[in-house]
């Protein structure tokens, strides 16, 4: 089970980029790298899902190097409504969600 | 379409009783997941069932069961409540055949055990 690493907050201002790494030395060659999203009182919100190199969707970046022990979420212009913990996964989809492991992720305050 | 559905919304139980809470999974979604989240902490994997067979099972004790019925919703059991299960408990559902890292939660069910 690889597990990850994040900052446990950062804050930004609004209209800023912001970028939160995750590390996962322990990286296995089947993993994914997933990043879910998570307002107060409410369930997770899946963000964005890599293996490798960039992926982009309408919400979010997700930049992946050559090695594969980090990653990188990148949200565009942030607004106080992207206040919210922001979870990295990484694990292999074939063995089943109990590789599904969120950790404590990261809480992302914007700021006026 | 009508997302993930959880009942109840919030629950306030005793040491010792039981509790069952219940889960309707996104139309068309054959798999459901069960978290428990601690405040303060991020979700931790319970149960994933597919088709009405257990697929996975995390670290909980036995006090922890689960059962999905033929149309795909979803019961959560806990038995001889303690003190430490109070917590959102988060149902989660996917499309695939088998399991995605895409999954849709719901709103969870607040459990508060005194």
């Amino acid at each position: 089970l690889a597990k990850t690493t994040q900052p446990i907050s950062m804050d930004s201002y609004e209209g800023q980029e912001v970028n939160i790494t995750c590390s996962h030395n322990n990286i296995a060659t089947n993993d994914y790298i997933t990043w879910y999203q998570q307002f107060p009182s409410q369930g997770p919100r899946f963000i964005i899902q890599g293996y490798k190199t960039k992926v982009t969707n309408e919400v979010a970046s997700l930049f992946i190097p050559a090695d594969r022990k980090s990653s990188t979420l990148s949200l565009p212009r942030v607004s106080l409504s992207d206040t919210a913990v922001y979870y990295c996964l990484v694990g292999d989809m074939e063995t089943g969600a109990n590789n599904l492991f969120f950790g404590t992720g990261t809480r992302l305050t914007v700021i006026p | 379409d009508a997302g993930v559905t959880q009942s109840p919304t919030h629950l306030i139980k005793t040491r010792g009783q039981q509790v069952t809470l219940r889960c309707s999974p996104i139309s068309g979604h054959k798999s459901v997941s069960w978290y428990q989240q601690v405040l303060g902490q991020g979700p931790q994997f319970i149960f994933q069932y597919y088709e009405k067979e257990e697929r996975g099972r995390g670290n909980f004790p036995d006090r922890f069961s689960a059962r999905q019925f033929p149309n795909y919703s979803s019961e959560l059991n806990v038995n001889a409540l303690l003190l430490g299960d109070s917590a959102l408990y988060l149902c989660a559902s996917s499309r695939t055949s088998g399991f995605s890292y895409e999954q849709y939660f719901g709103p969870g069910t607040r459990l508060t055990v005194t």
